[in-house]
């Protein structure tokens, strides 16, 4: 029963342009969604997040977007650059985190 | 400001073997959580500490896998037997709130 769903498993965008990763959730309890970003060998590092009470969230190059009615949020990065490229989970909390499976992202030159 | 410390980073042990994985939170860090995570998965809580007490462990199968938080800081996990299902990496994470956790490097752990 996956309750954070990223169903694309990589994902290849040209340098200075935009990515767009994206997450569907089934549990309507979720009070908070993250992005967390991982490199290899290293641990998930907290990247951004959204409160269910907005639909929209942005730090620099990276925007989070939340569709509530389509239990649907994406991370947009603009531009994007080489150091993105980095496996990138989508995360829901409803007391405790539920992760989904991640998604590969290559910045290509 | 030091990070989530986690030791060993890597082992490699046969089934039916213990093994035990240590963790050191952010310092002031009340919460503390074990994850796993098996390859082309994301991680899966197995048990959160706040402070000394337990707060969830519902997913740690507690027939082999163990863990403890003693004074409230440093944690271990144990396993004991490991099972080839085992294989995986285990995150260590701490937070001072449950929505921005700071994670260690992990352990990645092989049972042959």
């Amino acid at each position: 029963d996956q309750q954070v769903k990223q169903n694309s498993p990589s994902l290849s965008v040209q340098e200075g342009r935009i990515s767009i990763l994206n997450c569907d959730y089934t549990n309507s309890m979720f009070d908070y969604f993250l992005w967390y970003k991982k490199y290899p060998a290293e641990g998930p590092t907290f990247l951004i997040s959204i409160s269910s009470i907005k639909d929209k969230n942005e730090d620099g190059r990276f925007t989070v977007f939340l569709n509530k009615s389509a239990k649907h949020l994406s991370l947009h990065i603009v531009p994007s650059q080489p150091g993105d490229s980095a496996v990138y989970f989508c995360a829901a909390s409803a007391g405790k985190i539920i992760f989904g499976k991640g998604t590969r992202l290559h910045i290509l030159p | 400001e030091a990070g989530v410390a986690q030791s060993p980073r890597y082992k490699i042990i046969e089934k039916r073997q213990s093994v035990a994985f240590w963790c050191n939170p952010i310092s002031g860090h009340a919460t503390l959580y074990w994850y796993q995570q098996i390859l082309g998965q994301g991680p899966k809580l197995l048990i959160q500490f706040q402070n000394n007490g337990v707060v969830d462990d519902s997913q740690l199968p507690k027939d082999r896998f163990s863990a403890e938080r003693l004074k409230g800081v440093d944690s271990t996990l144990k396993i004991q037997p490991a099972k080839l299902e085992d294989s995986a990496v285990y995150l260590c994470a701490s937070s001072l709130e449950v929505h921005e956790q700071y994670f260690g490097p992990g352990t990645r752990l092989t049972v042959t």
